[in-house]
C-alpha cells in the first residue's frame, strides 16, 4: 500500500512570491492534515481537511490556506512568502480524522524562502 | 494552556544501555497520546498509540506507557539503528489535530 506522498520535495522561492504544495494520502484516508516544522517551534497544525471542508485550522495568518480535492487530494498554498516561512512542511493522513487516530506522514517538503 | 513537554532534548547511550524518554503534558480531554520517530530530513513515522491511563505498547526494543499526567518510551538494549528524534504527540478533545512536543534527539553509540 502505497503511504503518503508529498511533492515537491525541495523549494527555492524568493520573498514575495506564492507557493503551492501538494499531498496525495493514503488510498481509502480521508483526512489530510498539514503541519510546519522549524527547529525552533517544532511541530505546529496547519490545518485539516475532512470529505473536502476544513475542520480544524491552527494559529497561522491568512497567507496560509489550503484545499482538499474529492479523490482526498490535498495542496496548500502560501501567499507574499516571508523569510520565516522557511520550513519543512509535512502532510499527514489518516481514516477518519476521529476516533482512532492513527496518522501517517509523508516525507515532506522543504521549502527555503530567499 | 495544553502543553505537551519531552525530556531530555538530547540523549546519549552506547549500544545496549537502556534508558527511557518521557513526555508529559498538561492537556484537558485527551483522547490519544502518540510516539513518532522522525530520522533527519524524513517524515515522522508513527509508533504507537496509547489511549488510557495503564495502558503499555511493545514493539521490539520500545515499550511505551501511560500514566495520567505522562508517558514514558523506555528503550531497552538499543542499537546505533535507533538513533533518531522521538515525538510525543497529544490529541485532545474534538480537535483532530496532534499538539507535538519538540521531540527527544536520541544518539546510540556502538
Amino acid at each position: 500500500k502505497a503511504g503518503v506522498t508529498q511533492t515537491p520535495r525541495y523549494l527555492i522561492k524568493t520573498r514575495g512570491q506564492q507557493v503551492t504544495l501538494s499531498c496525495s494520502p493514503i488510498s481509502g484516508h480521508r483526512s489530510v492534515s498539514w503541519y510546519q516544522q522549524t527547529p525552533g517551534q517544532g511541530l505546529q497544525f496547519l490545518f485539516e481537511y475532512f470529505s473536502e471542508t476544513q475542520r480544524n485550522k491552527g494559529n497561522f495568518p491568512g497567507r496560509f490556506s489550503g484545499r482538499q480535492f474529492s479523490n482526498s487530494r490535498s495542496e496548500m498554498n502560501v501567499s507574499t512568502l516571508e523569510l520565516g516561512d522557511s520550513a519543512l512542511y509535512l502532510c499527514a493522513s489518516s481514516p477518519t480524522g476521529q476516533g482512532a487516530f492513527e496518522a501517517f506522514f509523508g516525507q515532506g517538503t522543504r521549502l527555503t524562502v530567499v | 494552556e495544553d502543553q505537551v513537554t519531552q525530556s531530555p532534548e538530547a540523549l546519549r547511550l552506547q549500544e545496549g544501555e537502556s534508558s527511557s524518554l518521557n513526555c508529559s503534558y498538561t492537556v484537558s480531554g485527551l483522547r490519544g497520546l502518540f510516539w513518532y520517530r522522525q530520522d533527519p530530513g524524513k517524515g515522522p513515522e508513527f509508533l504507537f498509540t496509547l489511549y488510557s491511563a495503564g495502558e503499555e505498547k511493545e514493539k521490539e526494543r520500545l515499550k511505551a506507557t501511560l500514566t495520567k499526567k505522562e508517558s514514558f518510551l523506555h528503550i531497552t538494549a538499543p542499537k546505533p539503528e535507533d538513533s533518531a528524534t522521538y515525538l510525543c504527540a497529544v490529541l485532545k478533545g474534538s480537535q483532530g489535530n496532534l499538539i507535538f512536543g519538540k521531540g527527544t534527539k536520541l544518539s546510540v553509540k556502538p
